[in-house]
């Protein structure tokens, strides 16, 4: 069975310019997670759908970062402006939208902003 | 303010003996706790997890202990194995929402 599968896994670009990650979740998960992960901060969520409607975005840092899923196979996370600070990895996860279900996540986008 | 600890940043075990991994957390409304483990350059994999209305979970060389008054659960691995060595990090959910710990580094020496 093919995982969680994130794109690109690696990504270098230039502070200001725009960045978007992608993620294909596992196939009949309804539940989609965005996570970073820093060395100061660990791994953070920053944004959860449930059946393609986001359910919390209260992890996202600023208005310059926002994410969409338009479908259930697909979600973005997008940065416009990026920011030296954004260099994280970042992780998308998926799992079935019940009680005690355990989230499976993908390799990762390692993004780093000069 | 850290929900789940993980205090030992680090752990090193000679191959075949038994590692114990520990994770603290301070909010009482947790109700389902998860292991996960993760090499470098992969996301982290789903190990096992425990319900807040058992005390136990086993599976193969691993097991969960959830201590609820102590706000306490470990992981053991006996035997450990070189493969075993990676970061481990215990998470702790309300709901769909993981909080993670910050992980502890594993090292099995053969």
């Amino acid at each position: 069975d093919a995982g969680v599968i994130q794109s690109p896994r690696h990504e270098v670009t230039e502070m200001g310019q725009e960045v978007t990650l992608r993620c294909k979740p596992i196939s009949g998960h309804n539940s989609l997670f965005w996570y970073r992960q820093t060395m100061m901060r660990g791994l953070e969520l920053l944004i959860y759908f449930n059946n393609n409607v986001p359910i919390d975005d209260s992890g996202m840092p600023e208005d310059r970062f926002s994410a969409k899923m338009p479908n259930a196979s697909f979600s973005t996370l997008k940065i416009q402006p990026s920011e030296p600070r954004d260099s994280a990895v970042y992780f998308c996860a998926s799992s079935l939208a019940q009680l005690n279900q355990p989230q499976h996540f993908g390799d990762g986008t390692r993004l780093s902003i000069l | 303010d850290q929900q789940v600890k993980q205090n030992s940043p680090s752990l090193s075990v000679q191959e075949g003996r038994i590692s114990i991994l520990n994770c603290d957390y301070t909010n009482s409304m947790f109700d389902y706790f998860l292991w996960y483990k993760k090499y470098p350059a992969e996301g982290p994999t789903f190990l096992i997890s425990i319900s807040s209305i058992k005390d136990k979970n086993e599976d193969g060389r691993f097991t969960v202990f959830l201590n609820k008054s102590a706000k306490h659960l470990s992981l053991h691995i006996v035997p450990s194995q070189p493969g075993d060595s990676a970061v481990y990090f215990c998470a702790a959910s309300t709901g769909n929402m993981l909080t993670f710990g910050g992980g502890t580094r594993l090292m099995v020496k053969p």
